[in-house]
């Protein structure tokens, strides 16, 4: 079956140093990954979206890489601010399926800590 | 503003009860969907739609149903035949096309008392 794994543990980091987060999949050759950051009690926010074809994206201090052969996608977050600090999730989509639906990990709490 | 709201923010719900979650969009998206989160898990999908007066289930649509008559709303009722419904709902929309963000609301709690 599918399988979408992040590291349940939070990651607590000092600020200013680089959050590095991982999503991994099994069983699954989804054509994009996007990555969201929640906050409790709120809804999910998009923060990028990666195609199959391609390795990197940015979008000012975020960094995201897609290794299809992997099955992995990272995501950084350089030079982090408490503000960072929030549950970010994974999400995969796939060509077969043309209407946005998407399969998502349980996320990766970040703590960023002054 | 454009975006997408869902409402109650809270719903409490006695057992053997149905309950309905409110999702309107503004975003001229075709495209909604309703998920359910629970602790520890990841955002799994309950039911969704294409296009007004069509929806498909989801991974766990049983104890649940939808209607989509209008393009902005797709409501979601939690029905008592949904063995453990407490958890947090969250609606969302896209254009559909696959290949782009998906946009959420606030999100519903629901807790059965």
């Amino acid at each position: 079956s599918q399988k979408i794994e992040q590291n349940s543990e939070a990651l607590n980091i000092q600020e200013g140093k680089t959050a590095t987060l991982t999503c991994n999949y099994t069983n699954y050759s989804p054509a994009y990954l996007q990555w969201y950051r929640q906050d409790p009690g709120r809804g999910p926010v998009f923060l990028l979206l990666i195609r199959e074809n391609e390795k990197e994206k940015r979008k000012e201090r975020l960094k995201v890489t897609f290794d299809t052969t992997l099955k992995q996608s990272l995501f950084h977050i350089t030079a982090s601010q408490p503000a960072d600090s929030a549950t970010y999730l994974c999400a995969l989509g796939s060509t077969t399926d043309s209407w946005g639906k998407l399969q998502f990990g349980a996320g990766t709490q970040v703590v960023v800590t002054p | 503003d454009g975006g997408i709201t869902q409402s109650p923010k809270y719903l409490f719900r006695k057992e053997g009860q149905n309950v309905t979650l409110s999702c309107e969009q503004n975003l001229n998206h075709d495209a909604m969907y309703w998920y359910r989160q629970d602790p520890g898990q990841g955002l799994r999908l309950i039911y969704y739609s294409q296009i007004v007066n069509d929806f498909q289930k989801g991974d766990i649509a049983e104890g649940y149903s939808v209607s989509r008559e209008k393009k902005e709303s797709f409501p979601l009722t939690v029905t008592s035949a949904q063995k453990n419904p407490t958890a947090f709902y969250l609606c969302a929309s896209s254009t559909g096309t696959g290949n782009t963000e998906a946009f959420f609301g606030q999100g519903t709690r629901l807790t059965v008392v």
